[in-house]
């Protein structure tokens, strides 16, 4: 079945860990995006793609990094973890056409301790 | 900063009544409005897009837009328990970028 597939499913992670979260879409989307949704704040982008080899920030950016090596995964690190960044984050993919919804992947709960 | 609106809620509506749900929007150049459902501790899921004025109807749903008003609803008929849950409207900009409402939270009484 086409669709996001982002892994894992859920993590606890100590602060100052490393962490990648990983995302993969087989609909062949050019853009893809990262968010965090923390409950009373909605979806907030972390950071975009609008085709592979190229990434840009969003309204949140500070302590991500991405990376778009090729037009299907879409991995999100987080260098050194910090209790704020404990959300749940949504993968996202939508085709290059302006009038594109986006589709999301089932998410990955994160929380820092 | 261009902004989605939308009235957190919740929206309580008896079983088998209309809910509608309303959605305005500050930048008068935008041209695609999306309506999300999104359930407890689920992803959001596509609704219905709508990108001209007037109404699109698919099933129980109605989205209807103004651009002259900058607003955009979504209409359940006949709502069902299953459709309680929390309904996010979001708007390409004319910069292209989707900007995100809050989200209202809609409660179906049986």
């Amino acid at each position: 079945i086409a669709g996001i597939t982002q892994a894992p499913t859920s993590q606890i992670l100590a602060a100052g860990r490393r962490m990648t979260l990983r995302c993969t879409q087989d609909m062949r989307h050019n853009a893809m995006y990262w968010y965090r949704q923390d409950l009373g704040l909605g979806l907030r982008l972390i950071h975009y793609s609008n085709t592979a080899g190229t990434t840009g920030k969003g309204e949140v950016p500070d302590g991500y990094s991405v990376s778009r090596a090729n037009t299907d995964d879409f991995p999100l690190t987080l260098a050194s973890a910090v209790p704020s960044q404990t959300s749940v984050y949504f993968c996202a993919s939508s085709d290059s056409r302006y009038n594109s919804p986006l589709h999301f992947g089932n998410g990955t709960r994160l929380t820092v301790t | 900063q261009k902004e989605v609106e939308q009235n957190s809620g919740p929206l309580s509506v008896p079983e088998g009544a209309i809910a509608s749900l309303n959605c305005t929007y500050s930048d008068r150049g935008s041209q695609s409005f999306f309506w999300y459902r999104q359930y407890s501790g689920k992803s959001p899921e596509l609704i219905m897009s709508i990108y001209s004025n007037g109404d699109k109807e698919d099933g129980r749903f109605t989205a209807q837009l103004n651009k002259a008003s900058q607003y955009v609803s979504l209409l359940i008929r006949d709502s069902q328990p299953s459709d309680s849950a929390t309904y996010l409207c979001a708007v390409r900009d004319s910069n292209y970028q989707l900007i995100w409402g809050a989200g209202t939270k809609l409660i179906i009484k049986p």
